[in-house]
């Protein structure tokens, strides 16, 4: 069966620290993708990557980065924690990028103090 | 304008009511439809998917577009606790070369 892992499922943080969230994929897709979900605003998303090194901006990349050096692996940076960013962090991948289908992970909440 | 509406809800209704979920968007340019269907805890996942105009049937799931009114539907008969979730709407350009563009999702509570 496929799979998106990610590494935590619950986090909590004081602001101003650094955040690593890891995700695999064991599909072989070239697509990866980082969103965050809050309630009233939807699925936003962050960052996301079609080859190994590639990555473009999303709608929200503000206050974050990421990082892809193997296929499998996308990463997500937050570098200095703050409470805005408290909130679901899913990640998901895809064989092409826009016309097919979406495999997310179960998520890691977030919560900056 | 946002691209891609969609009413949060709650929706709330009594098993075996026939649902309709609805989106509403702006660009003519979305050829790729998809509904997903999100439980809580967990990460959406693919529920029905549809290219350009038309309808698609899956068991008790049917999937509507209507492109000229730049309208998706999804229903759902006979609806069941199960089906209690939060359901997004998703879609994407003809050249199908960039990510999906989602609605916010309408949360669904089916009461037995």
């Amino acid at each position: 069966d496929v799979k998106v892992t990610q590494s935590s499922r619950y986090l909590v943080k004081r602001t101003g620290e650094k955040v690593f969230l890891e995700c695999v994929q064991d599909m072989d897709h070239e697509n990866m993708f980082w969103y965050r979900q809050d309630p009233g605003l939807g699925l936003r998303l962050i960052y996301f990557s079609y080859d190994v090194k590639m990555k473009e901006k999303g709608d929200i990349p503000e206050g974050y980065s990421v990082s892809r050096e193997k296929k499998e692996r996308f990463s997500l940076i937050l570098e200095s924690t703050s409470t805005n960013q408290t909130s679901m962090y899913l990640c998901a991948s895809s064989f092409a990028l826009g016309s097919e289908k979406l495999f997310f992970g179960s998520g890691t909440q977030l919560s900056v103090l | 304008q946002k691209e891609v509406e969609q009413d949060p809800g709650p929706l709330s209704v009594p098993e075996g009511a026939i649902v309709s979920l609805n989106c509403t968007y702006s660009n003519s340019a979305f050829q790729y439809f998809m509904w997903y269907r999100q439980y809580s805890r967990k990460g959406p996942e693919l529920l029905m998917y549809t290219y350009s105009s038309g309808n698609k049937e899956d068991g008790r799931f049917t999937a509507q577009v209507d492109k000229s009114s730049k309208y998706i539907s999804l229903f759902i008969r006979d609806s069941q606790p199960s089906d209690s979730a939060t359901y997004l709407c998703a879609m994407s350009h003809d050249s199908g070369n960039t990510p999906l563009v989602f609605g916010k999702g309408t949360r669904l509570s089916v009461i037995a």
